[in-house]
């Protein structure tokens, strides 16, 4: 049982290159999440699937794409990477246990660099 | 649009206990979380409030008061491994959108 994994673990982009990075989990859950991290800062959504075949935006979605290709995997597509774009990329997921519980399960983080 | 404010740094001796405050302004509240970052690492879980009162694991327990917009993380007994950023986080809506705050830096100090 991996839990969520993603890859790379490590990226060099040059800008107005574009690349995916891809999430799985194996803990059949519903909901998936991307999100960024900046030196120093909290956690950012940029989209969500709340089950397959939906997507929606969340607090930072510009320069961002994403496809629930299926309910375990969800990727994140950067079509032409700005030096802004530069940061930690988590994905996680989530099933929901009634209303009273909601943990999120992150992945190890990709590291992207945009020169 | 969406507000959560914590301290930005902690600092406390082993053996201590630490209060880390959560204040949120959010367009909408299904619940608080705590989630904990070892530098390096990814977020990890720690606990979720629904309702309101206390929530207690082991040494870590959270507290919540929809009324106040408020809540805070309880740390106690305090041990060199608990230095890392903790993080809390608002789910605003039904279909399991989260919003996290800027997080607080606990130092652990020996």
């Amino acid at each position: 049982n991996a839990g969520v994994t993603q890859t790379p673990k490590f990226q060099v982009l040059k800008t107005g290159q574009s690349m995916t990075l891809q999430c799985a989990q194996d803990m059949n859950h519903n909901s998936m999440y991307w999100y960024r991290q900046d030196p120093g800062m909290g956690l950012r959504l940029i989209y969500y699937s709340a089950s397959e075949g939906t997507t929606d935006k969340g607090e930072v979605p510009n320069g961002y794409n994403v496809s629930r290709l299926n309910k375990r995997e969800f990727s994140l597509r950067l079509e032409s990477a700005a030096p802004s774009q530069t940061s930690v990329y988590f994905c996680a997921s989530i099933e929901v246990e009634g209303e009273l519980y909601n943990e999120q399960f992150f992945g190890p983080g990709t590291r992207l660099t945009v020169l | 649009g969406q507000s959560l404010e914590q301290p930005s740094e902690v600092t406390a001796v082993e053996g201590a206990i630490v209060q880390i405050n959560c204040t949120y302004q959010t367009s909408g509240f299904y619940g608080l979380s705590w989630y904990q970052q070892h530098d390096g690492g990814a977020p990890t879980f720690l606990s979720y409030n629904a309702l309101d009162g206390l929530e207690e694991t082991g040494r870590f327990s959270s507290f919540l008061s929809r009324s106040d917009s408020y809540g805070y993380l309880l740390l106690q007994e305090l041990q060199m491994k608990d230095s890392a950023s903790y993080f809390c986080a608002v789910r605003v809506s039904y279909g399991q959108n989260f919003v996290f705050g800027p997080g607080t830096r606990l130092s652990v100090l020996p």
